[in-house]
């Protein structure tokens, strides 16, 4: 079955540093691909998502590029921020293949930066 | 756009008790929405996918009669928890999926319900 791999954490970093955060996929299909931020005690947030290979998905400075060659998402930011601290999901939709519209979850990394 | 609310954010109770949990979107018309369940420090897990106004699709290993599923309106879910004990004791997530169906949709998710059974 599908499934995603995340590198585990924590992903500690000092403010201003480069920040990657690995995800690699199986899947059968062409999934689409999501990673979603989770702030303490919260739900989830979409970051960002890519629908096809070569795609990158960007917002609020984090960017990630749907590498169909290497079935990796990989999560960049190039300067985090005290406020990035949070728990990290990359996700999968394989729908068109499986016919079913759930989403496939990586285990979750957590960053925390310090000041 | 796409906000889903979920109440309440807190609740402890009794063991013996059952417990609803309300997800409902704000700014869009949910065809399906799904009920996730978070252990500390864990990954999430489905625990069902629901369609409005038919019966709930549960993962395999969740029990029905435990985590009863209601998806009346196209804004509105719940998820009981009956006869809830301290195992059952998590955080629940719901998220939804709106209308027009497009393949592959983003899930816009709710802030979560501690449930904490005593």
């Amino acid at each position: 079955g599908d499934s995603v791999t995340q590198m585990e954490g924590p992903v500690t970093l000092s403010e201003e540093a480069f920040l990657t955060i690995n995800c690699t996929y199986t899947a059968t299909g062409y999934p689409s691909l999501f990673w979603y931020v989770q702030y303490p005690g919260e739900g989830l947030q979409l970051l960002l998502k890519a629908t096809k290979a070569d795609d990158k998905g960007s917002n609020k400075g984090f960017e990630a590029t749907y590498r169909k060659e290497t079935t990796s998402f990989h999560l960049e930011k190039g300067s985090v921020q005290v406020s990035d601290s949070a728990v990290y999901f990359c996700a999968l939709s394989d729908e068109l293949n499986t016919g079913f519209q759930k989403l496939v979850f990586g285990t979750g990394t957590r960053l925390l930066v310090s000041p | 756009g796409a906000v889903v609310s979920q109440h309440p954010s807190w609740v402890i109770c009794k063991s013996g008790t059952s417990v609803k949990i309300e997800c409902r979107s704000l700014d869009f018309q949910a065809t399906t929405m799904f009920w996730y369940r978070q252990f500390p420090k864990q990954s999430l897990m489905l625990m069902a996918t629901s369609n409005e106004g038919s019966k709930a699709t549960y993962e395999q290993g969740v029990e029905k009669d435990k985590f009863l599923i209601n998806h009346a309106s196209l804004t509105l879910s719940t998820l009981t928890v009956t006869s809830a004990h301290p195992e059952d004791s998590s955080f629940y997530i719901c998220s939804a999926r709106g209308v027009p169906y497009l393949l592959n949709q983003p899930q816009h998710f709710g802030d979560g319900t501690r449930l904490s059974i005593l």
